[in-house]
């Protein structure tokens, strides 16, 4: 079956825009994480989904950053106000509801300029 | 807080060799210990697992054994391949509601023919 898919896979935008980046995990699976993964460095864990409510958002670094998923399903993650700091991949990963085992998407790459 | 941390890189091996890279790790609690796999312009896969102790993962020829009596899940592999080249990472999550994953930073792995 279909993977998870991530949206665009490169976003080039200048500092201070906003941008979304979408998530579409893999069908039936109801957690989500999104990660995000710096060059040379391994992922970093932002935000947990389990259905519609955020049930972890420790990671994220500032109030710049905020992810929906309204539907249980497809989730975007939002940056408002973007700094050259947040060129990154950032990386989608789905599971089951207790499962520990995470599939990732093949991520997006932002360049903020 | 958690942590993982890794040997550095880069590693560079000649097909054949064998192959070690240690791994050890920081948990308040009882995690599941993984290493994932970043094949050049591929998303990150998971490798293989262990979610308690003395349990072994493989797969593919490689092997790593949870030891919690050192805190360490290293990796090997008796017979690496030029397709093995890639970057690895040694993650561990726990059960916090959801199982966000602590990554390591990475060690990238080049086997010359």
């Amino acid at each position: 079956g279909a993977g998870v898919s991530q949206t665009p896979s490169n976003k080039v935008t200048e500092k201070g825009k906003y941008v979304e980046l979408r998530c579409d995990p893999i069908s039936g699976h109801t957690a989500l994480y999104w990660y995000r993964q710096s060059l040379g460095q391994g992922p970093e864990f932002l935000i947990y989904f389990q259905g519609t409510g955020a049930a972890d958002d420790s990671g994220l670094p500032n109030d710049r950053f905020f992810a929906v998923r309204p539907e249980g399903s497809v989730s975007t993650l939002k940056i408002q106000r973007t700094e050259r700091g947040d060129s990154a991949v950032y990386l989608c990963a789905s599971s089951l509801e207790r499962g520990i085992e995470q599939f990732f998407g093949p991520g997006t790459r932002l360049t903020v300029l | 807080g958690d942590s993982v941390t890794q040997m550095e890189g880069p590693v560079t091996l000649s097909e054949e060799a064998f192959l070690t890279i240690n791994c050890t790790y920081t948990a308040t609690g009882y995690p599941s210990l993984f290493w994932y796999v970043q094949y050049p312009g591929e998303g990150l896969q998971l490798l293989l697992k262990a979610t308690k102790a003395d349990d072994k993962g493989s797969n593919k020829g490689f092997e790593a054994t949870y030891r919690k009596e050192t805190t360490s899940f290293h990796l090997e592999k008796g017979s690496v391949q030029v397709s093995d080249s890639a970057v690895y990472f040694c993650a561990l999550s726990e059960n916090t509601g959801g199982f966000k994953t602590i990554f390591g930073a990475g060690t990238r792995l080049f086997v010359k023919a």
